[in-house]
């Protein structure tokens, strides 16, 4: 079964860098586009950017370009969401998904989520 | 401006049934959505992504009791024979300009 297992919680002071890891299984991990998504306490869902595992080939939104790199390691079907310059509100729960294969901006599996913690 | 609106929140007896809906902005009544769940302290889940015509494709293991439809711009969620375990956020999601995500609607079973 499709699964999407996602690294442990962080906890990071202002100014630095985390790493949030999705190892996925299940699947053929070229053929899905997959996004991250966070959600910071209380509030909505935001969507972070969209990458192709084929090729490696991102899109970030705007607010997000120049803070967030996304890769792939197609060897072990894992990808990794790095963000930087980490401020107080980056403070969120971090979800990798993936799109659907018709469709690739329809979220069809979800990580369990990543806690990431900003705090001096 | 692509916006997907939900009531906060919704409320029915166990055993019974509930429609939720999601609401397109004018103009963007052809798009189709997805429904997903997020139980407490837990990660969403896809329920099912929904066409403008009613037709839809639900996620592995989604027992039949979730059925989607849609009229016009509103899209609808609909839970039958309510059961505990149905007591969770529910958002749609969709495509635009950008990802667009609904507020939610915390649904309590009663």
């Amino acid at each position: 079964q499709v699964q999407l297992v996602q690294s442990g919680a962080e906890v990071r002071k202002p100014g630095a860098s985390v790493n949030v890891s999705c190892k996925t299984s299940g699947y053929t991990f070229t053929n899905y586009y997959m996004h991250w998504v966070r959600q910071a306490p209380g509030q909505g869902l935001e969507w972070m950017g969209i990458i192709n595992p084929s090729g490696g080939s991102t899109t970030y939104p705007q607010k997000f370009q120049g803070r967030v790199f996304m890769t792939r390691d197609t060897s072990t079907s894992t990808l990794n969401m790095e963000l930087s310059s980490l401020r107080s509100e980056d403070t969120a729960v971090y979800y990798c998904a993936r799109g659907n294969y018709y469709a690739r901006y329809y979220f069809d599996y979800w990580g369990q989520g990543t806690l990431v913690t900003v705090s001096s | 401006q692509l916006v997907l609106t939900q009531s906060p929140s919704a409320s029915a007896s166990l055993g019974a049934s509930v429609k939720l809906t999601c609401t397109l902005s004018s103009g963007h009544s052809s798009y189709a959505i997805a429904w997903h769940q997020q139980q407490p302290e837990k990660g969403p889940r896809y329920l099912m992504k929904l066409n403008s015509d009613g037709s839809h494709t639900k996620g592995d293991g989604i027992p039949d009791r979730f059925s989607g439809s849609s009229s016009g711009a509103e899209r609808y969620l609909t839970i039958s024979s309510l059961q505990s375990e149905d007591e969770a956020d529910y958002f749609c999601q969709t495509w635009g300009v950008g990802m667009v995500f609904g507020g939610g609607t915390k649904l309590t079973v009663l």
